[in-house]
């Protein structure tokens, strides 16, 4: 079965430092990866994917992702951290099982706290 | 202008009760999703459509119903509420066909339904 792992509930870190915030899938073949963020009482927003090419993937906000196939892994990064980067983030790569239906199976979230 | 609306996005309701949540898009997205997130922040989908046809129909009692009048929305009626159905429900759209691997989801503000 296809999943999603987010492995820390709560990734603390202080202003202007790099965050990582860990995502580690398992989906047979290639996968296509998203990272999307909740800020509070807010709907989620897209940050970045990687569908295919360059393993190292920009997005928004100053954000980037780095797929490792090798370790199953795509982890968010920014290297300096704002204290309004403080939400939950999710991890979720799309079902492969499910032909080009679009489902997205969410990993179960880490909430970042940038603190001043 | 707002991507992705829903009304309302409080709702309160006693048990038993029959309620309906809406959802419009303004984006042009020919695909809507209806996800649940629970107390524990954890996001599961629930429905989608493509082009006013169901598409992907998770394991969901049959007391939610979707309905698809146009491309722009995507409804949700719940029959007989129960304390179990407590959760944020989010609407979300993208584009292209089926919601495939290349496009991203736009989310909704969120409606919170408390039953009690």
């Amino acid at each position: 079965a296809q999943s999603v792992a987010q492995p820390e509930d709560q990734v603390n870190v202080a202003e202007g430092n790099p965050l990582t915030v860990k995502c580690t899938y398992s989906v047979s073949g290639n996968p296509y990866l998203f990272w999307y963020v909740q800020y509070p009482n807010r709907g989620l927003q897209f940050l970045l994917k990687y569908i295919t090419g360059d393993n190292l993937v920009k997005g928004s906000y100053g954000f980037e992702a780095e797929f490792n196939k090798s370790q199953t892994s795509f982890h968010l990064k920014k290297p300096s951290a704002l204290v309004s980067d403080s939400a939950l983030y999710f991890c979720a790569v799309r079902d492969k099982g499910s032909s080009n239906t679009g489902k997205l199976i969410f990993g179960q979230g880490t909430t970042l706290q940038v603190k001043p | 202008d707002t991507a992705v609306s829903q009304t309302p996005k409080y709702l309160v309701t006693q048990m038993g009760n029959d309620k309906s949540i809406k959802c419009e898009q303004n984006l042009g997205h020919d695909t809507m999703y209806w996800y649940k997130q629970d107390s524990k922040k954890f996001l599961k989908i629930m429905f989608s459509y493509n082009n006013k046809e169901l598409i992907i129909n998770e394991t969901v009692p049959n007391r939610f119903s979707p309905k698809s009048p146009d491309k722009a929305h995507l409804n949700l009626h719940i029959n007989s509420l129960e304390l179990g159905d407590s959760a944020v429900y989010f609407c979300a759209s993208s584009q292209g066909l089926a919601g495939g691997p290349l496009y991203e989801q736009y989310f909704g503000p969120g409606t919170r339904l408390t039953v009690t």
